[in-house]
């Protein structure tokens, strides 16, 4: 079955330090892919997506992803966390028009 | 310049009671999809719709009727409501036909609680 699978719940990384979001999926083919931002008590916010061509897709908020088809990955990442990026993260993935995948989501804590 | 409004924001109901949520957009995109949030599973489609008088089964429709009659709005109701549908429910929308490449626009969200 097709499926997108976040293998960490809970991150903390310090401000100011690198981040690593993993994301990994299982399709037949290669889905479209997406990486979701939720604040508390928010609806979710597209970061970046990734259909082809370049595997290092730049998004906002200073995000980027990278997708490797070797290991169905596409990990989400940001060189310096800012306190304001702590909230829950979602990788999605999508192959069909009634087939929007997500993960089951990462929150992130920003320590000071 | 609403974009993408859901009301209620809360709602506690009891079991086998109808309840209906509302999602209105104003940017008159085509597509419109009604997920749940639950502890562990991320987000579950549950219906979309891809144009009015269009919709279609996603993920998880057991339990659950819409209509889009008109292109803005599209409710998802509850016939007969369970606990196993307490949740945070969201609405989204997209301008584009196709797959799913466009970008989704999320609504706030309604928390819904079945006793």
């Amino acid at each position: 079955a097709q499926s997108v699978t976040q293998p960490d719940i809970h991150i903390t990384v310090s401000e100011g330090a690198s981040l690593e979001l993993r994301c990994n999926y299982s399709y037949g083919a290669t889905p479209y892919l997406f990486w979701y931002v939720q604040s508390p008590g928010q609806g979710l916010q597209l970061l970046l997506k990734y259909f082809s061509g370049d595997t290092l897709v730049q998004g906002i908020k200073g995000f980027e992803a990278e997708f490797k088809r070797s290991q169905s990955s596409f990990n989400l990442r940001k060189p310096s966390v800012h306190w304001s990026d702590a909230a829950e993260y979602f990788c999605a993935a999508s192959a069909t028009n009634n087939d929007m995948r997500f993960g089951a989501g990462t929150r992130l804590t920003v320590k000071p | 310049d609403a974009g993408i409004t859901q009301s209620p924001r809360y709602k506690i109901t009891e079991t086998g009671r109808q309840v209906t949520l509302m999602c209105h957009q104003t940017w008159s995109h085509s597509y419109m999809f009604w997920y749940r949030q639950d502890l562990g599973h991320g987000l579950r489609l549950i219906y979309y719709s891809a144009a009015a008088d269009i919709t279609d089964k996603g993920e998880v429709p057991d339990g659950y009727v819409v209509s889009r009659s008109k292109t803005e709005n599209f409710p998802l109701t509850l016939e007969s409501a369970t606990r196993s549908q307490t949740s945070v429910y969201f609405c989204a929308s997209m301008r584009t036909s196709g797959v799913f490449t466009d970008t989704q626009y999320f609504g706030p969200g309604t928390r819904l609680t079945v006793l």
